[in-house]
């Protein structure tokens, strides 16, 4: 079975610009959790999306914003780039809402100049 | 709110040695601990997790961690370094969010260095 799946691997964007990061969860997983690495930190909590619905959001501006699709993929998008989102941005996928156990992807690598 | 830290930013082992990576968590209720590992470059592998079972967790490549309440602590220790486990290392509680969702927070990180 196919893990976490993340795209693009890499990418580089300008200031101002908007980006969007998708990834696909494990098969049968019905949760997608979003969390952002800054080099030499651990993971943030970004955003968790169960059944389509947004259910959990941690402390990151109105420019970030994520859904998720019926077949339980998502995107996160990134409006008006400021280089302080250059980070890994990871995804994980878990089976419920309230499931302790995650699954992160190989994560997506944002560069903003 | 829950959290966890990890009391050494850089340990460094040779290779044969034991391997004690500390962290120390703060939750006011029973928590669902984690450790995690990532290698440059790479995603986050789950290498063991504490759900309120047995103190002593015992993980893959043979790592294993013991859940001390007393202590509010959950150290991870391994026997034996072997070259491949230099990588980042970190600690992780589990909480539900508001929304009821099950957020992770994690700890600053521990770079495992292993030498010859």
């Amino acid at each position: 079975d196919a893990g976490v799946t993340q795209s693009p691997t890499h990418l580089i964007k300008t200031r101002g610009q908007h980006v969007t990061l998708r990834c696909s969860p494990i098969s049968g997983h019905k949760s997608v959790s979003w969390y952002q690495q800054v080099l030499g930190q651990g993971p943030q909590f970004i955003f968790q999306y169960y059944e389509k619905e947004e259910r959990g959001r941690g402390n990151f501006p109105d420019r970030f914003s994520a859904r998720q699709f019926p077949n339980y993929s998502s995107e996160l998008n990134v409006n008006a780039l400021l280089l302080g989102d250059s980070a890994l941005y990871l995804c994980a996928s878990s089976l419920w809402h309230t499931d302790t156990e995650a699954f992160f992807g190989q994560g997506t690598r944002l560069t903003v100049v | 709110a829950q959290s966890v830290t990890q009391l050494d930013s850089h340990v460094s082992v040779s290779e044969g040695t034991p391997v004690l990576l500390r962290c120390n968590y703060s939750s006011s209720y029973s928590p669902s601990l984690f450790w995690y590992v990532q290698h440059p470059n790479k995603g986050l592998q789950l290498l063991l997790k504490y759900t309120s079972a047995a103190t002593l967790v015992k993980g893959i490549n043979g790592f294993e961690a013991e859940f001390k309440k007393s202590e509010t602590s959950f150290h991870l220790t391994k026997p034996s370094a072997h070259m491949s486990d230099a990588a980042e290392y970190f600690c992780v509680v589990s909480s539900l969010s508001t929304g009821t969702a099950s957020k992770l927070t994690f700890g600053t990180g521990t770079r495992l260095q292993v030498t010859l």
